[in-house]
């Protein structure tokens, strides 16, 4: 069975600074997707980034780009220049290629300081 | 992406009575699936609600206690039925939209009193 490990519960950045989210799964599957998403606390689950397990090249959202490793199996999030509305939870997630269940992580509170 | 809203958006409801959420979607989609997510929890998931058939419960949800209804390919019903303490929690509707994807409403916020 496919799982995902978020070993960080909480964590803190001073404004404008760069902070890395760590996350880890564990597969026997060759394709799959992975996400961050991101819940502030207005409770809304927003996609933050996505990212195809066939694709070497890591995914970039603006601020926001992953270190996908996949022999490592570890999918981390790298917030740049954080921003006081990056506060929120962080959950990484997992999906197989073909199905529709989502596995979600833990989750990481990201609090970011002025 | 999709828009998706659900209401209520936050309700307190007494020991033993039944919600229903609404959610639905602007636009049409294949798939649609309900979470639960307890306080300070991550996010599980009930159902795949299909339409036009029974929706499809994970392992520890029965339809009996949340009745869903999928009647057309954007909208979505989930009731919590015989509420008690522990129904107390954040639900959450979510549509793949394509890609693979999914995408979340708001969130209900239940407290069971």
């Amino acid at each position: 069975a496919q799982t995902v490990t978020q070993s960080q519960p909480e964590m803190s950045v001073q404004e404008a600074e760069t902070v890395t989210l760590s996350c880890t799964y564990d597969t026997s599957e060759s394709n799959y997707y992975l996400f961050w998403y991101k819940q502030p606390p207005s409770r809304q689950m927003i996609l933050v980034i996505r990212q195809e397990a066939y694709k070497q090249q890591n995914a970039t959202e603006n601020r926001f780009s992953v270190n996908f490793q996949k022999a490592a199996k570890s999918f981390s999030l790298k917030i740049s220049d954080s921003q006081l509305g990056d506060t929120a939870m962080y959950f990484c997630a997992f999906l197989t290629s073909g199905t529709y269940k989502y596995i979600f992580g833990t989750g990481t509170r990201l609090k970011v300081l002025a | 992406s999709a828009v998706i809203s659900q209401k209520p958006s936050r309700d307190i409801c007494q020991r033993g009575t039944s919600l229903t959420i609404q959610c639905q979607v602007d636009s049409q989609v294949t798939m649609m699936f309900w979470y639960r997510q307890q306080p300070g929890q991550s996010l599980t998931l009930i159902a795949t609600a299909n339409q036009g058939s029974e929706a499809t419960y994970e392992s520890g949800f029965v339809i009996d206690k949340f009745p869903i209804s999928r009647p057309n390919l954007t909208f979505s019903t989930l009731t919590v039925s015989n509420m008690s303490p522990e129904d107390s929690s954040i639900y959450l509707c979510s549509a793949e939209t394509g890609g693979n994807t999914i995408y979340f409403g708001e969130g209900s916020w239940l407290t069971v009193v």
